[in-house]
């Protein structure tokens, strides 16, 4: 099975900050990778799709990279909404998820 | 506007059965793979299980392996998740949910409670 690992687990920012969540893959996974945006007690939000296509109607300052095992979700600008926990995904062999990034105001 | 409604979930003793639900609407249900992702209480997202469209391929994660059967009747638009020998750690709320690359849709979730 592949096993997604993110970092780091939490992560203090505000308004107005770039941010990035690493996602690391322990094998290569190609290009074959989905970014999430989860708020509590709703489903998740489908954000980056084969590592740095954006889903649409997404924002801009969410962009995605990378390929193989490490890759990167970036926000360019914290904006309020944006304080969520975030998900990478592999859906290369079956599927699975890294343990997640809550994203926490300072 | 895509739907993906879920059902069947409650409480349930350990060792018990339980089926759930997804009704779809709004898509070509049938041209679709289909995926249960689960998620326990407080926990992260973990993928569950994978049927293709025509149901000739079904993956199921190795924690509910030999326990979990996923089918799907797509003249009824409708995908099925029976659940055997229920656990306490497959408490969880159940999302079913799908997508061309990556998973676009997702429903509303429905809350699965193994205890006794």
């Amino acid at each position: 099975d592949i096993q997604m690992t993110q970092s780091p687990s939490t992560l203090s920012a505000s308004v107005g900050d770039r941010v990035t969540i690493t996602c690391r893959a322990s094998q290569s996974i190609s290009n074959w990778l989905a970014w999430y945006q989860q708020k509590p007690g709703k489903a998740p939000k489908l954000l980056i799709y084969k590592a740095s296509t954006l889903e649409n109607g997404v924002p801009s300052r969410f962009s995605g990279s990378g390929s193989g095992t490490e890759f990167t979700l970036t926000i360019s600008s914290l904006q309020p909404d944006d304080f969520a926990t975030y998900y990478c995904q592999q859906y290369n062999t079956y599927s699975s998820f890294g343990q997640g990034t809550k994203l926490e105001i300072k | 506007e895509v739907q993906l409604v879920e059902s069947g979930g409650g409480l349930v003793q350990p060792g018990r059965s339980l089926r759930l639900s997804c009704a779809a609407s709004e898509f070509t249900f049938s041209n679709y793979g289909m995926n249960w992702v689960r998620q326990a209480p407080g926990k992260g997202l973990e993928w569950v299980s994978y049927i293709s469209s025509t149901s000739t391929t079904i993956y199921y994660a190795d924690s509910v392996k030999g326990r979990f059967t996923l089918s799907r009747d797509n003249a009824r638009k409708s995908l099925y998740l029976q659940m055997n020998s229920l656990r306490a750690e497959d408490t969880a709320v159940y999302y079913c949910t799908t997508g061309s690359s990556g998973f676009t849709y997702w429903g509303q979730g429905t809350l699965v409670t193994v205890s006794s």
